[in-house]
């Protein structure tokens, strides 16, 4: 079987940092997607690791560690359009579809 | 490009009515899926497909069914509502799979009363 855990809410400030967690269980593990979704709208991609460490794409960074089967999502810079829900879904060996958990909603407050 | 494009939007049915939901893309995607969205949730996967005329069921497919005749379309067929289909429902294609993103519809919010 296959596990996600996230935070269900957080809340931060306009300008600040934040940084929203995922940790994962399953038996076999390809990489890990990031979505962003704001109310109401779809999903839209954000990032994709497969490899342990750092990628920075502007304001937003992710980051993983396979062995401990953790991941985050970094948000620098926070503005008020930052305030949707965080996704983060599993890519898993020999399956056909993404495991998604069941997000993080950031509100950002000025 | 249009990208993903699902209709419709928004749908009230009865119990025991159907529908389909349409989803059309034109990015040349050979895999598209459906997926519900219900509070408090995750994406589950209702059924995918590989190409045209390969369809295969996810983890939810219950209640449903799909056609993929064309690389563009793949509608979603509800036969008989419940109210347990009550939900949001997204459709999204992709390169391929794996690490290939999603790019998802804007969703059919449906309600069935």
């Amino acid at each position: 079987g296959q596990n996600i855990d996230q935070p269900t809410e957080m809340t931060a400030t306009e300008g600040a940092i934040v940084q929203i967690n995922c940790t994962y269980q399953t038996s076999g593990f390809n990489g890990l997607f990031w979505y962003q979704q704001h109310a109401g709208e779809a999903p839209t991609f954000l990032s994709y690791n497969v490899l342990d460490g750092l990628e920075e794409k502007g304001r937003f960074s992710s980051f993983l560690s396979r062995s401990k089967g953790y991941s985050y999502l970094l948000l620098k810079e926070l503005q008020m359009k930052d305030s949707a829900s965080y996704l983060c879904a599993i890519d898993q060996t020999g399956a056909n579809n993404l495991f998604f958990g069941t997000g993080t909603r950031l509100t950002v407050i000025p | 490009n249009a990208g993903v494009t699902q209709t419709p939007k928004f749908r009230i049915l009865k119990i025991g009515q159907s529908m389909t939901l349409q989803c059309t893309q034109d990015m040349n995607h050979n895999y598209m899926y459906w997926y519900r969205q219900d509070p408090g949730m995750g994406l589950k996967l209702i059924y995918y497909s590989v190409g045209a005329g390969i369809t295969d069921k996810g983890e939810v497919p219950n209640g449903y069914n799909v056609s993929r005749s064309t690389t563009e379309d793949f509608p979603l067929r509800l036969e008989l509502a419940a109210p347990s289909q009550t939900s949001v429902y997204f459709c999204a294609s992709s390169v391929g799979q794996g690490s290939s993103p999603l790019h998802f519809g804007n969703g059919t919010r449906l309600t069935v009363t």
